[in-house]
């Protein structure tokens, strides 16, 4: 059974531009999150997605976005790039909504470098 | 509101000694789950365990071992005879019954475990 999938790997982008990662479940599983993982800040919370709708989001601003698509995978943009967006992103699933006991599976995460 | 902390933030020793890595976690729900998950330097967070808040039990799987004690809210995990592969991030985790399901992950900051020869 293939993991949870994220690309691209590595990205290097500039103060105000915009990105887009993208993650693919696990088979089977509906509910896709988002994690940030910035040095020094540990893993923070972004964004929950659900059955193609946007259930929970951490304290993130709003040119922190994202969507799921029909298929359940899922991409998360963000805008007007700053240099603190420096960091890991990690996408994971799990079995959706009822499964709040269900272990998160996470990717490889996308490492993301603003200059 | 929920909360994680893992006061370890790194450490060191040498291969075939135990080590417990230490998790204290603050919650006001009766229900709730907790984690621990490895991270190796690759990058992949690995899932090791899941207990729920009313199964008190130990366990014991190969070298890793947890003990979930309620009465000090404390969820820590052994590894006996330890090995450099044994080498990543270990974070444990909480998650709370949610309006709607799912569940949003509180994470703790993470103990850096590196095993020398």
């Amino acid at each position: 059974e293939a993991g949870v999938t994220q690309s691209p790997t590595h990205l290097i982008k500039t103060r105000g531009q915009q990105v887009t990662l993208r993650c693919s479940p696990i088979s089977g599983h509906t509910s896709v999150y988002w994690y940030q993982q910035a040095l020094g800040l540990g893993l923070q919370f972004l964004l929950w997605y659900d059955e193609g709708e946007e259930r929970n989001r951490g304290n993130f601003p709003p040119r922190f976005s994202g969507r799921q698509f029909p298929n359940y995978s899922s991409e998360l943009n963000v805008n007007a790039l700053e240099l603190e967006d420096s960091a890991l992103y990690l996408c994971a699933s799990s079995l959706g909504t009822g499964g709040w006991d269900q272990p998160q599976h996470f990717g490889d995460g996308t490492r993301l470098s603003i200059l | 509101a929920q909360k994680v902390t893992q006061a370890q933030t790194e450490i060191s020793v040498v291969e075939k000694e135990d080590v417990t890595l230490d998790c204290v976690y603050e919650t006001r729900d009766t229900t709730y789950y907790l984690f621990w998950y490895k991270q190796p330097p690759s990058g992949e967070l690995v899932f090791l365990i899941r207990r729920n808040s009313f199964d008190e039990q130990n366990e014991i799987s190969g070298r890793y071992s947890w003990n979930f004690q309620k009465s000090t809210s404390s969820f820590n995990f052994t590894i006996t005879a330890s090995q450099v592969v044994d080498s990543a991030v270990y974070f444990c985790a909480l998650s709370e019954r949610r309006t709607g399901g799912g569940n949003k992950l509180t994470f703790g900051t993470g103990t850096q475990l590196k095993v020398e020869l």
